[in-house]
C-alpha cells in the first residue's frame, strides 16, 4: 500500500462547480496534512496547510479525519484557473529529527467553460 | 523577495558526464531538500540538509552526491549521468518549528541524460 494514495483524475468540471478530491494516508502517527497545487511543468505551490479537523480558505477547504486517516479538499465555484494537478503531502517517517514529508502521486483537475 | 532558485533550468547532458545543478535560498531556511519528479511517481526525496554540513539520505540517493558549506545554497551533484536520471529535479527548503514544516520549492531543472 502507497503511504499517501490519491484518486490520479482527471477529474472534469464545468466553470462554477464544485469538486472533491480524496486522499488516504498510511502512518496513524501523522501529524503535518498540506495541499500543494502544481500547474504544468511548474514547481509545486502550498495551496493549504491542514493542522486540525480542517480549514477554509475563501474557494478552498480541507478536512481532515485522523480516525479514518483520509484528507480532502473541496473547490467551490470552480474557475478555469483552478485548472491543475492537486498534491496531498502528509508527513510521515521520523528520520534522524525529521519527519519526512510523503507527496501524493497527485489529482488532475480540468476545469472548462 | 528572490525565494528559492535553481539553475540551470535545463540541462542536456550525455552517459558518464558529472553533472551539478545548483540550489540558492534566500529566507535563510535551515532545512532544504532535493526531489525527482517523474510521470508517474509523486516527488521522491533524495537527498535533505539540516543545516550547513548536516546532509542524510532520502528515498532515492544512489547515484547523487550532495554539500551544503553555506545555509543559504545545497547544490546536487550527479556524479556520473545515467539515463535513469532523466527528470525533472526541484529544491526546496524549510524552516521547521514544532509542526509547521510546510516546504517551498524552486522552479525546477529539467534534465535530460542522452
Amino acid at each position: 500500500r502507497k503511504e499517501v494514495e490519491q484518486d490520479p483524475g482527471p477529474f472534469n468540471v464545468p466553470e462554477g462547480a464544485t469538486v472533491a478530491f480524496n486522499c488516504t494516508y498510511s502512518n496513524s502517527a501523522s501529524q503535518s496534512f498540506f495541499w500543494y497545487r502544481q500547474d504544468c511543468r511548474k514547481e509545486p505551490k502550498l495551496l493549504m496547510s491542514v493542522y486540525s479537523s480542517g480549514n477554509e480558505d475563501g474557494r478552498f477547504t480541507a478536512q481532515l479525519n485522523r480516525a479514518s486517516q483520509y484528507i480532502s479538499l473541496l473547490i467551490r465555484d470552480s474557475k478555469l484557473s483552478d485548472s491543475a494537478t492537486y498534491l496531498c503531502v502528509v508527513n510521515g517517517a521520523h528520520s534522524g529529527g525529521y519527519n519526512k514529508l510523503i507527496f501524493g502521486a497527485g489529482t488532475r483537475l480540468a476545469v472548462h467553460p | 523577495d528572490a525565494g528559492i532558485t535553481q539553475s540551470p533550468r535545463y540541462k542536456i547532458t550525455e552517459t558518464g558526464r558529472q553533472v551539478t545543478l545548483m540550489c540558492h535560498q534566500t529566507w535563510s531556511h535551515s532545512y532544504m531538500f532535493w526531489y525527482r519528479q517523474d510521470l508517474g511517481h509523486g516527488l521522491r526525496l533524495i537527498y535533505y540538509s539540516a543545516a550547513a554540513d548536516i546532509t542524510d539520505k532520502g528515498e532515492v540517493p544512489d547515484g547523487y552526491v550532495v554539500s551544503r558549506s553555506k545555509t543559504e545554497n545545497f547544490p546536487l551533484t550527479l556524479e556520473s549521468a545515467t539515463r535513469s536520471q532523466t527528470s525533472v529535479y526541484f529544491c526546496a527548503s524549510s524552516e521547521i518549528r514544532g509542526a509547521k514544516d510546510e516546504q517551498y520549492f524552486g522552479p525546477g531543472t529539467r534534465l535530460t541524460v542522452t
